[in-house]
Protein backbone atom coordinates (compact mmCIF):
# COMPACT_ATOMS: atom_id res chain seq x y z
CA UNK A 1 0.00 0.00 0.00
CA UNK A 2 2.57 2.78 -1.45
CA UNK A 3 1.93 6.06 0.10
CA UNK A 4 2.84 9.12 -2.20
CA UNK A 5 5.95 8.83 -3.68
CA UNK A 6 8.17 12.00 -4.38
CA UNK A 7 11.41 11.48 -6.64
CA UNK A 8 14.51 12.51 -6.53
CA UNK A 9 14.58 13.11 -2.64
CA UNK A 10 17.70 14.89 -3.06
CA UNK A 11 18.36 17.05 -6.31
CA UNK A 12 21.65 19.26 -6.94
CA UNK A 13 21.73 21.81 -9.74
CA UNK A 14 23.39 24.71 -10.52
CA UNK A 15 22.03 28.06 -11.44
CA UNK A 16 20.16 28.55 -15.02
CA UNK A 17 19.86 24.74 -14.77
CA UNK A 18 16.31 22.93 -14.74
CA UNK A 19 15.01 21.00 -11.96
CA UNK A 20 12.04 18.54 -12.24
CA UNK A 21 10.16 16.92 -9.23
CA UNK A 22 7.96 14.07 -9.58
CA UNK A 23 5.37 13.26 -7.23
CA UNK A 24 3.05 9.91 -7.90
CA UNK A 25 -0.33 10.29 -5.59
CA UNK A 26 -1.29 7.64 -3.21
CA UNK A 27 -3.63 5.09 -5.34
CA UNK A 28 -6.89 6.61 -5.79
CA UNK A 29 -6.14 9.74 -5.48
CA UNK A 30 -6.78 12.16 -7.92
CA UNK A 31 -5.99 15.27 -6.69
CA UNK A 32 -2.24 16.70 -6.00
CA UNK A 33 -0.52 19.77 -4.12
CA UNK A 34 2.55 20.93 -4.15
CA UNK A 35 3.90 22.92 -1.11
CA UNK A 36 7.42 24.64 -0.53
CA UNK A 37 9.50 24.20 2.50
CA UNK A 38 12.22 27.02 3.20
CA UNK A 39 14.51 26.58 6.04
CA UNK A 40 12.61 28.04 9.43
CA UNK A 41 9.77 28.70 7.67
CA UNK A 42 6.16 26.53 7.18
CA UNK A 43 4.97 24.86 4.48
CA UNK A 44 3.59 27.32 1.40
CA UNK A 45 0.78 26.12 -0.91
CA UNK A 46 2.39 26.40 -4.94
CA UNK A 47 -0.82 24.59 -6.64
CA UNK A 48 -3.51 22.24 -6.44
CA UNK A 49 -3.90 19.98 -9.00
CA UNK A 50 -6.09 17.27 -10.94
CA UNK A 51 -5.48 14.87 -13.87
CA UNK A 52 -4.84 17.34 -16.62
CA UNK A 53 -5.99 20.31 -14.84
CA UNK A 54 -4.42 23.02 -12.69
CA UNK A 55 -7.24 24.12 -10.00
CA UNK A 56 -5.82 26.62 -8.59
CA UNK A 57 -2.02 27.90 -8.70
CA UNK A 58 -2.22 30.92 -6.66
CA UNK A 59 0.87 30.03 -4.89
CA UNK A 60 3.21 29.61 -7.65
CA UNK A 61 5.77 32.10 -8.97
CA UNK A 62 4.66 33.80 -12.13
CA UNK A 63 8.00 33.03 -13.77
CA UNK A 64 10.24 30.05 -13.92
CA UNK A 65 7.77 27.19 -12.18
CA UNK A 66 5.56 25.78 -13.61
CA UNK A 67 3.34 22.14 -12.90
CA UNK A 68 1.29 19.56 -14.45
CA UNK A 69 -0.56 16.51 -13.53
CA UNK A 70 -0.79 14.16 -17.13
CA UNK A 71 -3.61 11.82 -17.73
CA UNK A 72 -0.86 8.76 -17.38
CA UNK A 73 2.19 9.45 -14.80
CA UNK A 74 2.89 11.19 -11.98
CA UNK A 75 2.88 14.97 -11.41
CA UNK A 76 5.79 17.07 -12.38
CA UNK A 77 6.66 20.56 -10.73
CA UNK A 78 9.61 22.34 -12.93
CA UNK A 79 11.71 25.12 -12.16
CA UNK A 80 13.54 26.43 -14.93
CA UNK A 81 17.07 28.49 -14.71
CA UNK A 82 17.01 27.78 -11.05
CA UNK A 83 18.44 30.73 -8.89
CA UNK A 84 19.72 29.96 -5.13
CA UNK A 85 16.37 31.34 -3.71
CA UNK A 86 14.97 28.06 -5.13
CA UNK A 87 16.50 25.87 -2.64
CA UNK A 88 14.12 24.53 -0.12
CA UNK A 89 12.32 21.20 0.54
CA UNK A 90 9.28 20.82 -2.27
CA UNK A 91 6.35 18.49 -0.72
CA UNK A 92 3.78 16.92 -2.83
CA UNK A 93 0.34 15.93 -1.17
CA UNK A 94 -2.56 13.59 -2.47
CA UNK A 95 -5.92 13.42 -1.47
CA UNK A 96 -9.03 11.47 -2.82
CA UNK A 97 -11.53 14.65 -3.11
CA UNK A 98 -11.04 18.45 -3.08
CA UNK A 99 -13.55 19.33 -0.38
CA UNK A 100 -14.52 18.32 2.91
CA UNK A 101 -12.00 15.39 3.45
CA UNK A 102 -9.34 17.49 5.11
CA UNK A 103 -6.63 15.28 5.55
CA UNK A 104 -3.54 14.98 3.11
CA UNK A 105 -1.22 12.54 2.60
CA UNK A 106 2.02 13.40 2.29
CA UNK A 107 5.09 12.50 0.41
CA UNK A 108 8.68 12.63 2.11
CA UNK A 109 9.57 15.30 0.12
CA UNK A 110 11.91 16.33 -3.14
CA UNK A 111 15.42 18.53 -1.38
CA UNK A 112 16.71 21.27 -4.24
CA UNK A 113 19.95 22.41 -3.45
CA UNK A 114 20.73 25.04 -6.05
CA UNK A 115 24.68 26.02 -6.11
CA UNK B 1 -6.09 38.19 5.42
CA UNK B 2 -5.95 33.97 7.19
CA UNK B 3 -3.39 33.15 9.17
CA UNK B 4 -1.77 30.88 11.64
CA UNK B 5 0.36 31.22 14.23
CA UNK B 6 2.81 29.19 16.45
CA UNK B 7 4.45 31.59 18.74
CA UNK B 8 7.16 28.54 19.73
CA UNK B 9 9.74 28.07 17.60
CA UNK B 10 11.64 25.69 19.57
CA UNK B 11 10.47 23.69 22.96
CA UNK B 12 12.29 21.10 24.90
CA UNK B 13 10.66 18.97 27.69
CA UNK B 14 12.09 15.99 29.87
CA UNK B 15 11.13 12.88 29.14
CA UNK B 16 7.64 11.84 30.91
CA UNK B 17 6.48 15.89 31.34
CA UNK B 18 3.28 17.04 29.86
CA UNK B 19 3.51 19.31 26.69
CA UNK B 20 1.55 22.05 25.20
CA UNK B 21 2.41 23.17 21.67
CA UNK B 22 0.28 26.65 21.10
CA UNK B 23 -2.03 27.48 17.90
CA UNK B 24 -3.97 30.54 16.87
CA UNK B 25 -5.44 30.84 13.58
CA UNK B 26 -6.77 34.19 11.69
CA UNK B 27 -10.04 33.05 9.88
CA UNK B 28 -12.88 34.65 8.44
CA UNK B 29 -15.04 31.20 9.43
CA UNK B 30 -15.19 27.89 11.30
CA UNK B 31 -12.61 26.55 10.06
CA UNK B 32 -11.08 22.86 9.47
CA UNK B 33 -7.97 22.36 12.29
CA UNK B 34 -5.18 19.96 11.88
CA UNK B 35 -2.01 19.06 13.45
CA UNK B 36 1.00 16.80 11.60
CA UNK B 37 3.84 16.10 12.69
CA UNK B 38 7.31 15.89 10.66
CA UNK B 39 10.25 14.09 11.74
CA UNK B 40 13.56 14.63 10.31
CA UNK B 41 13.75 14.21 6.78
CA UNK B 42 10.16 12.56 6.31
CA UNK B 43 7.22 13.76 5.19
CA UNK B 44 3.89 15.16 6.80
CA UNK B 45 1.42 12.75 8.87
CA UNK B 46 -1.62 14.05 10.32
CA UNK B 47 -1.90 13.86 13.86
CA UNK B 48 -5.25 14.27 14.29
CA UNK B 49 -8.35 16.75 12.72
CA UNK B 50 -11.06 18.92 13.93
CA UNK B 51 -13.99 19.75 11.65
CA UNK B 52 -17.21 20.02 13.80
CA UNK B 53 -19.03 18.81 17.30
CA UNK B 54 -16.68 17.84 20.00
CA UNK B 55 -13.65 20.92 20.50
CA UNK B 56 -11.45 18.26 22.45
CA UNK B 57 -10.42 15.68 19.46
CA UNK B 58 -8.18 12.88 20.18
CA UNK B 59 -5.41 11.94 17.46
CA UNK B 60 -2.52 9.28 17.39
CA UNK B 61 0.44 8.53 19.60
CA UNK B 62 -1.42 10.04 22.39
CA UNK B 63 -1.81 13.66 21.07
CA UNK B 64 -5.09 15.68 22.18
CA UNK B 65 -6.10 18.82 20.69
CA UNK B 66 -8.89 21.91 22.18
CA UNK B 67 -10.73 23.91 19.82
CA UNK B 68 -11.76 27.04 21.33
CA UNK B 69 -13.19 29.83 19.36
CA UNK B 70 -13.16 32.68 21.55
CA UNK B 71 -9.63 32.06 21.86
CA UNK B 72 -9.05 31.23 18.06
CA UNK B 73 -6.79 28.52 19.64
CA UNK B 74 -6.35 24.73 18.30
CA UNK B 75 -3.40 24.04 20.81
CA UNK B 76 -1.51 20.38 21.41
CA UNK B 77 -1.22 18.60 24.11
CA UNK B 78 0.09 15.09 25.74
CA UNK B 79 0.29 14.36 28.98
CA UNK B 80 3.83 12.46 28.84
CA UNK B 81 6.03 12.97 26.24
CA UNK B 82 8.34 10.19 25.33
CA UNK B 83 11.80 10.43 23.63
CA UNK B 84 10.16 9.69 20.39
CA UNK B 85 7.73 12.50 19.93
CA UNK B 86 10.77 14.48 19.45
CA UNK B 87 9.65 16.32 15.83
CA UNK B 88 8.63 19.40 14.16
CA UNK B 89 4.99 20.07 14.79
CA UNK B 90 2.63 21.96 12.29
CA UNK B 91 -0.57 23.41 12.76
CA UNK B 92 -2.49 23.96 9.72
CA UNK B 93 -6.08 25.64 8.73
CA UNK B 94 -8.34 24.84 6.32
CA UNK B 95 -11.75 25.96 4.65
CA UNK B 96 -14.39 23.95 2.99
CA UNK B 97 -11.35 23.28 -0.17
CA UNK B 98 -7.76 21.69 0.99
CA UNK B 99 -5.97 24.08 -1.37
CA UNK B 100 -7.01 26.27 1.04
CA UNK B 101 -5.38 24.95 3.71
CA UNK B 102 -2.25 27.60 5.41
CA UNK B 103 0.33 26.13 8.00
CA UNK B 104 1.80 27.63 11.04
CA UNK B 105 5.87 27.57 10.57
CA UNK B 106 6.43 25.17 13.24
CA UNK B 107 7.40 24.64 16.51
CA UNK B 108 10.26 22.22 17.10
CA UNK B 109 10.18 19.73 19.93
CA UNK B 110 13.37 18.68 21.88
CA UNK B 111 12.88 15.72 24.36
CA UNK B 112 15.72 15.70 27.49
CA UNK B 113 16.46 12.29 28.91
Amino acid sequence: NAGVMQNPRHLVRRRGQEARLRCSPMKGHSHVYWYRQLPEEGLKFMVYLQKENIIDESGMPKERFSAEFPKEGPSILRIQQVVRGDSAAYFCASSPGSTNTGELFFGEGSRLTVL
Amino acid sequence: AQSVTQPDIHITVSEGASLELRCNYSYGATPYLFWYVQSPGQGLQLLLKYFSGDTLVQGIKGFEAEFKRSQSSFNLRKPSVHWSDAAEYFCAVGYYNNNDMRFGAGTRLTVKP
